[in-house]
């Protein structure tokens, strides 16, 4: 069976510094893994996605993941925080064989300080 | 990028009351959506998988007949929270996939707030 966890439930940064937010994943199958934003009381807007392509995935607005299989982990970076950045990021591997169905990680929020 | 419409917005009701959730597929048809709920400060949960032309199927400990789903067409599904209770109050969001996941990618809604009172 398929999963992700997110290391940290809360994560805060000054704006202008790095962003690191973590995320595992437990799959028996090469996985398609994601990483969603939602900003308060919205949808959710897909930052990146790993697709077994290349381990390392550019997404938007500046933010890009590695996908290490060894470590099982797909954690999402940005060199330099930005306050629009302030938001629930989530980590999301995709159920094999069941296409479209996806398994959410708790969810990681981001605070920016100015 | 695909655009997901989900209407309403927002959405009081009595409890006992029946509620219909809209999720639309606008500029591409979605064969398949999922219906998630996010209760506060938590994750998504996918309650359902709705398919055009079939009935919708429903992870474990969702009741079928609390929450009622029907995709009678490639561009629209609906979720119906019958005889809402407080406890069924949350964030309801839909999603719809473009191709395959690996070439393509969900699309999600603007979510649903239902507040049973």
């Amino acid at each position: 069976a398929q999963s992700v966890t997110q290391l940290d439930s809360h994560v805060s940064v000054s704006e202008g510094t790095p962003v690191l937010l973590r995320c595992n994943y437990s799959s028996s199958y090469s996985p398609s893994l994601f990483w969603y934003v939602q900003h308060p009381n919205k949808g959710l807007q897909l930052l990146l996605k790993y697709t077994s392509a290349a381990t390392l995935v550019k997404g938007i607005n500046g933010f890009e993941a590695e996908f290490k299989k060894s470590e099982t982990s797909f954690h999402l970076t940005k060199p330099s925080a930005h306050m629009s950045d302030a938001a629930e990021y989530f980590c999301v591997v995709s159920v094999w064989n069941q296409g479209g169905k996806l398994i959410f990680g708790q969810g990681t929020e981001l605070s920016v300080k100015p | 990028g695909a655009v997901v419409s989900q209407h309403p917005s927002w959405v009081i009701c009595k409890s006992g009351t029946s509620v219909k959730i809209e999720c639309r597929s606008l500029d591409f048809q979605a064969t398949t959506m999922f219906w998630y709920r996010q209760f506060p400060k938590q994750s998504l949960m996918l309650m359902a998988t709705s398919n055009e032309g079939s009935k919708a199927t429903y992870e474990q400990g969702v009741e079928k007949d609390k929450f009622l789903i029907n995709h009678a067409s490639l561009t629209l599904s609906t979720l119906t929270v019958t005889s809402a209770h407080p406890e069924d109050s949350s964030f309801y969001i839909c999603s719809a996939s473009v191709g395959t996941l690996s070439t393509g990618e969900l699309f999600f809604g603007e979510g649903s707030r239902l507040t049973v009172l």
